[in-house]
C-alpha cells in the first residue's frame, strides 16, 4: 500500500533558489493538505484542498503556493527559499466518508542556507 | 476548532497502561475528539476518534466525560515502540483534513 508518498525526502536549497515538493496519494481522497513542522512544535496548516481545482490557505501560507490539478497529487512550490522556511514539511489526505481519517506522508526535510 | 490542553510530557512503564489526559473544555456538540501519535520524526499516524461515547479498537482506548469537555487516551500495556508524542485534536468531521496541532503530550516508555 503506497498512501502518500511525499519526494524528495531531503533537500537543501539556497536563500533565493525555488522548488516544488511533491505529494501524491492512490486512495482516491478528495481532502489534501501540506503543514510544516518546526523543531519542538506541532504541525501548521500551510494550504488545504478539498477536491480538485479547489485550493485555499491554512494558517502560514506566505511564500508557498499550490495547485491540484488532478485528484492524485497535491504539489507544494516555494517561491523564493528563505532560512524561515528551514523546516520539516508534512503532506495529508482524507476522504469525505464517515471515517476520516487523515493518512500522512513521511515529509520532506528541507534546509534553506 | 476548539482548543485542547494535554501535559507536556508523561512517562510510563512498558507493560502498564497509559492514560493521556486531554481537557477541550469549549469543544461544540459536532465536534469529535481525534488522537494521533507522531513517532520520531514520521508523519503522524491516526489513533482513534470518537463523539461522545467511548470508543476501542486494536491500539487503543478512548474514554470521554459525559459532559464532553475532556477525554483520555489509554493505551492498555504500552510497549517501547509506544513512545511517541500524542495529539488530541478537535475537529468538525466535515472539515476534512484541516487538523489544528497543539504542542501534544511527549509519552517515554522505560523499561
Amino acid at each position: 500500500n503506497a498512501g502518500v508518498t511525499q519526494t524528495p525526502k531531503f533537500q537543501v536549497l539556497k536563500t533565493g533558489q525555488s522548488m516544488t515538493l511533491q505529494c501524491a496519494q492512490d486512495m482516491n481522497h478528495e481532502y489534501m493538505s501540506w503543514y510544516r513542522q518546526d523543531p519542538g512544535m506541532g504541525l501548521r496548516l500551510i494550504h488545504y484542498s478539498v477536491g480538485a481545482g479547489i485550493t485555499d490557505q491554512g494558517e502560514v501560507p506566505n511564500g508557498y503556493n499550490v495547485s491540484r490539478s488532478t485528484t492524485e497529487d497535491f504539489p507544494l512550490r516555494l517561491l523564493s527559499a528563505a532560512p524561515s522556511q528551514t523546516s520539516v514539511y508534512f503532506c495529508a489526505s482524507s476522504g469525505t466518508g464517515a471515517d476520516t481519517e487523515a493518512f500522512f506522508g513521511q515529509g520532506t526535510r528541507l534546509t534553506v542556507v | 476548532d476548539a482548543k485542547t490542553t494535554q501535559p507536556p510530557s508523561m512517562d510510563c512503564a512498558e507493560g502498564r497502561a497509559a492514560n493521556l489526559p486531554c481537557n477541550h473544555s469549549t469543544i461544540s456538540g459536532n465536534e469529535y475528539v481525534y488522537w494521533y501519535r507522531q513517532i520520531h520524526s514520521q508523519g503522524p499516524q491516526y489513533i482513534i476518534h470518537g463523539l461522545k461515547n467511548n470508543e476501542t479498537n486494536e491500539m487503543a482506548s478512548l474514554i470521554i466525560t459525559e459532559d464532553r469537555k475532556s477525554s483520555t487516551l489509554i493505551l492498555p500495556h504500552a510497549t517501547l515502540r509506544d513512545t511517541a508524542v500524542y495529539y488530541c485534536i478537535v475537529r468538525v468531521k466535515a472539515a476534512g483534513n484541516k487538523l489544528t496541532f497543539g504542542g501534544g503530550t511527549r509519552v517515554l516508555v522505560k523499561p
